[in-house]
């Protein structure tokens, strides 16, 4: 399957600390892109890497890929209690015209 | 710019009753998804649209589901009739090419009793 898989699948966290969740695929991709669900909300995007980048920043968001290890992590600095939602890595295969969703990573940030 | 609009936000049928949902993209974009979302699950691609065609329905349960886009702008799915694990969040999203960001909309429960 060519879905992404998020780890951890929970994460609970500080205030003012860092959050790193990782994705893991399997298949060769054009990008991997990040999304965020806050609760009973759609999905907003976040961030996208194309296969040819290694790293991205966004504010606090910073994205690394690793294509030889078909991985991805997103680094969230400085959590604020907003953060506190859903993140899902989605892949777009080399082949395919959409995106793969992973099953993501629930992340609690406690005030 | 407008967002994604779905309609309703929540529903709530009996099985084997019919459903309709609507979408209404961001205005331009070609690409047009339905997601099905399982609680605890990430999404799942139901069919994608590109203008009035359909690219993929691989996942669409076809012998219940429908979709369609006409003049390639809004969308309707359709169950017909449902089960009770088509409890689930429907999801829409438009982007401007395959691939590219998408832009959700902010779905429909739909609970199955």
């Amino acid at each position: 399957s060519q879905q992404g898989e998020e780890d951890p699948q929970a994460l609970s966290i500080q205030e003012g600390e860092n959050a790193t969740m990782n994705c893991s695929y399997k298949t060769s991709i054009n990008n991997l892109q990040w999304y965020r669900q806050n609760s009973g909300r759609g999905l907003v995007h976040l961030i996208l890497i194309r296969s040819n980048e290694r790293e991205k920043h966004s504010g606090r968001l910073r994205v690394t890929l690793d294509t030889s290890k078909k991985s991805s992590s997103l680094l969230i600095t400085a959590s604020r209690a907003a953060d506190t939602a859903s993140y899902f890595c989605a892949t777009a295969g080399t082949g395919a015209n959409n995106l793969f969703f992973g099953t993501g990573t629930r992340l609690t940030v406690i005030p | 710019e407008a967002g994604v609009a779905q309609s309703p936000r929540y529903k709530i049928i009996e099985k084997r009753q019919s459903v309709a949902f609507w979408c209404n993209p961001i205005s331009g974009h070609a690409t047009l998804y339905w997601y099905q979302q399982i609680l605890g699950q990430g999404p799942k691609l139901l069919i994608q649209f590109q203008n009035n065609g359909v690219v993929d329905d691989s996942q669409l349960p076809k012998d219940r589901f429908s979709a369609e886009r006409l003049k390639g702008v809004d969308s309707t799915l359709k169950i017909q009739p449902a089960k009770l694990e088509d409890s689930a969040v429907y999801l829409c999203a438009s982007s401007s090419l395959p691939k590219e960001t998408q832009y959700f909309g902010p779905g429909t429960r739909l609970l199955v009793l």
